[in-house]
């Protein structure tokens, strides 16, 4: 089964508005991390936002937010007031474990933000 | 700000040709990473070391793979006998680690080596 599940191979979204990318995981670890990370054109990961599993409050990073619903497991990434630049790949990841884990990737959102 | 930084850029290599791929982690970061990405793929994990020794790695990570901290500053990958499908890019990253529950421990990514083997 895979851990970490993104269903939206592409996203397209209108310049300044919001936008969703889903993420869902699957882990039995009581205590795990959940990342999102952007991938532009050029290749380099870029850390976004960290969510904890102990964490009772959504994280937000500027005009990134975590929508965090343990239950169902999802760990939704909202874009707020999209810019051109924010056109990349946007992969979320889990760390089973406090630290020192590996990351599991998902298979990644390509988003494309329409001027 | 304190990033991980990776050398060359770009690595054009022979079939069967060794290739050493470095890595300058961020300096008080105590785990070290790699990772690859094969062309239009996901991230897939290779290997953490911690410690001076390798604290988990993957089924891809096979004989092939070789890691190694050779002085305070460099975290290296070796592929001893390159294949096609090795063809990728190759992330090296590093995170802090604690043993404090409330942190984050975020790995930061190099920027990549995109490993062509023809």
């Amino acid at each position: 089964a895979q851990k970490i599940t993104q269903t939206q191979p592409g996203m397209f979204v209108q310049e300044k508005e919001a936008v969703t990318l889903d993420c869902t995981y699957d882990t039995s670890d009581q205590s795990y991390g959940l990342f999102w990370y952007k991938q532009p054109s050029s290749g380099e990961m870029i850390f976004l936002i960290y969510q904890g599993s102990y964490d009772e409050q959504n994280a937000t990073e500027g005009r990134y937010s975590l929508n965090f619903q343990k239950a169902r497991k999802s760990a939704n990434l909202v874009i707020s007031a999209s810019q051109l630049g924010d056109s990349a790949m946007y992969f979320c990841a889990m760390r089973e474990g406090p630290w020192g884990g590996k990351l599991i990737f998902g298979q990644g959102t390509e988003l494309s933000v329409k001027p | 700000e304190p990033e991980v930084t990776q050398t060359p850029s770009h690595q054009v290599t022979q079939m069967g040709q060794e290739v050493i791929l470095r890595c300058v982690p961020i300096s008080n970061h105590l785990y070290f990473y790699w990772y690859r990405q094969i062309l239009g793929q996901k991230v897939e994990f290779l290997v953490s070391f911690y410690n001076n020794e390798i604290s988990e790695k993957s089924e891809i990570f096979d004989d092939q793979f070789s890691v190694e901290r050779p002085d305070g500053s460099n975290f290296t990958l070796k592929i001893r006998s390159t294949k096609l499908e090795d063809s990728a890019m190759y992330f090296c990253a590093s995170s802090e680690g604690s043993g404090r529950y409330e942190i984050t421990d975020t790995q930061y990514f190099g920027p990549g080596t995109r490993l062509t083997v023809l």
